[in-house]
């Protein structure tokens, strides 16, 4: 799987948009975008992902770069229960099987009043 | 759904025991993940299953390290003897393998060996 890069930490003032980048300059054509998140002590918890084009949750927005190689995840209005760290994943997707789910370090984003 | 189970939530254990974890998936997912997540290194992937047969098992750290998956709705991660170094949070994950959908977690098992 193609090798994310994000930044090791970010701050965000309530209410305001979390725009969260990552590259993925590697990623392959078979290979699609996800987002997970993790607030402390729990177990991961999926966001959104995505191919090409940019996809829009109850959750956030995921926006792709026409080259695939950068994306950003965006909580539109972050609220202090959004504070966790932020998982860029890459990975391959096969018809009928799963593939590896593999996690880096991803962001860790503090929202703060 | 009840969602991912996994138990016990705590674990404590000297070292040189044997540790069994247990995981059961989402009732219809037929891919489960293993995870370990300590400060140092962060969240690892140590194995996962498609149809209860394991495909990667390359995250498995050593010999003393085995799981299996004898049914869907069962798994067991074996720690064998346990060492101080395997202190972690467990995790274990289920998805639907039809197209790659999201994973669900389980709160995860704490380990400690003393």
């Amino acid at each position: 799987d193609a090798k994310t890069t994000q930044p090791t930490s970010m701050d965000c003032a309530e209410g305001r948009a979390a725009n969260l980048p990552c590259n993925h300059s590697t990623i392959s054509g078979n290979e699609y975008v996800y987002w997970y998140r993790q607030i402390h002590s729990q177990g991961p918890q999926y966001i959104i992902h995505g191919l090409k084009n940019n996809e829009t949750n109850e959750m956030a927005s995921l926006i792709i770069t026409e080259d695939r190689k950068s994306s950003t995840l965006i909580l539109p209005h972050a609220t202090l229960r959004d504070t966790a760290v932020y998982y860029c994943i890459v990975r391959v997707v096969t018809t009928g099987t799963a593939s590896k789910l593999t996690f880096g370090t991803g962001t860790r984003l503090q929202v703060t009043l | 759904d009840a969602g991912v189970i996994q138990s016990p939530r705590h674990e404590v254990t000297e070292m040189g025991q044997e540790v069994t974890l247990r995981c059961k998936p989402i009732s219809g997912h037929n891919s489960l993940f293993w995870y370990r997540q300590t400060m140092m290194r962060g969240l690892e992937l140590l194995i996962y299953f498609n149809n209860n047969v394991p495909i990667d098992d390359s995250g498995m750290p050593e010999d003393r390290f085995s799981a299996k998956m004898p049914n869907a709705s069962f798994s067991t991660l074996k720690i064998q003897p346990s060492e101080p170094r395997d202190s972690a949070v467990y995790f274990c994950a289920s998805s639907s393998a039809a197209w790659n959908t999201e994973a669900f977690f389980g709160q995860g098992t704490r380990l400690t060996v003393v």
